[in-house]
């Protein structure tokens, strides 16, 4: 079955960078586009970026834009996030989450990870 | 500011039916998703597209378009369906997506 396991959260001072990393297994990851979905503490999701199935086009949150890499690596099966210019306000539970339709960018997220959280403080 | 509205609240009696709704200018062209998410668990897909469950979702879980205001209606509501919903869809470019934000269902 489909699964995705993120790692890489922790704390992290403001101001600095941290990459996250989300292990698929159970489909063809090359061939699905794949999300970055967060949720800070008590609050809803909010969506953050996509990454086409092939690697060639992402698309960002304004609120993150510029401060927000996704790549990924179909060899290994495996989508990244790197952030830099941390604030306090990023604190949060990062998901990634599996795109449904194959080679296509939708809203439709069939499968999501169990979230990683990352806390920014000093 | 999110750029779908969703009641923060709804609540419910058991064996009843409860509409949660998602109002949004985009979505007059983009359909609109639903999310349901138990406390502290990851969110799970419960409608997708014009009306489409994904496998395991029961037939009680139905959804409505009417203009700039998609719906998801749950029929029978039972204690498990105690949950936070979610709608996303996408902005007015097409190219970004929007979260409203929840609808936390309380089932009386």
């Amino acid at each position: 079955q489909v699964q995705l396991v993120e790692s890489g959260g922790g704390v992290v001072q403001p101001g600095r960078s941290l990459g996250l990393s989300c292990a698929a297994s159970g489909f063809t990851f090359s061939t699905y586009a794949m999300h970055w979905v967060r949720q800070a503490p008590g609050k809803g999701l909010e969506w953050l970026a996509v990454i086409s199935y092939d690697g060639t086009k992402t698309y960002y949150a304004d609120s993150v834009k510029g401060r927000l890499t996704v790549s990924r690596d179909n060899s290994q099966s495996t989508l990244f996030l790197q952030f830099d210019s941390l604030r306090r306000e990023d604190t949060a539970v990062y998901y990634c989450a599996k795109d449904t339709v194959v080679t296509t960018r939708t809203n439709w997220f069939e499968a999501w990870g169990q979230g990683t959280l990352v806390t920014v403080s000093s | 500011s999110s750029e779908l509205t969703q009641d923060p609240a709804v609540s419910v009696a058991l064996g009843q039916t409860v509409r949660i709704t998602c109002q949004g200018d985009s979505l007059r062209s983009y359909d609109a998703t639903w999310y349901q998410q138990k406390a502290g668990q990851a969110p799970i897909l419960v409608m997708y597209g014009k009306n489409n469950r994904p496998s395991g979702i029961p037939d009680r879980f139905s959804g409505s378009t009417s203009g700039n205001t998609v719906s998801l209606t749950i029929t029978e509501t039972r204690a498990e369906d105690e949950a936070d919903y979610y709608c996303n869809s996408r902005d007015r470019s097409g190219d970004l997506v929007v979260f409203g934000g929840g609808t936390k269902l309380t089932v009386l």
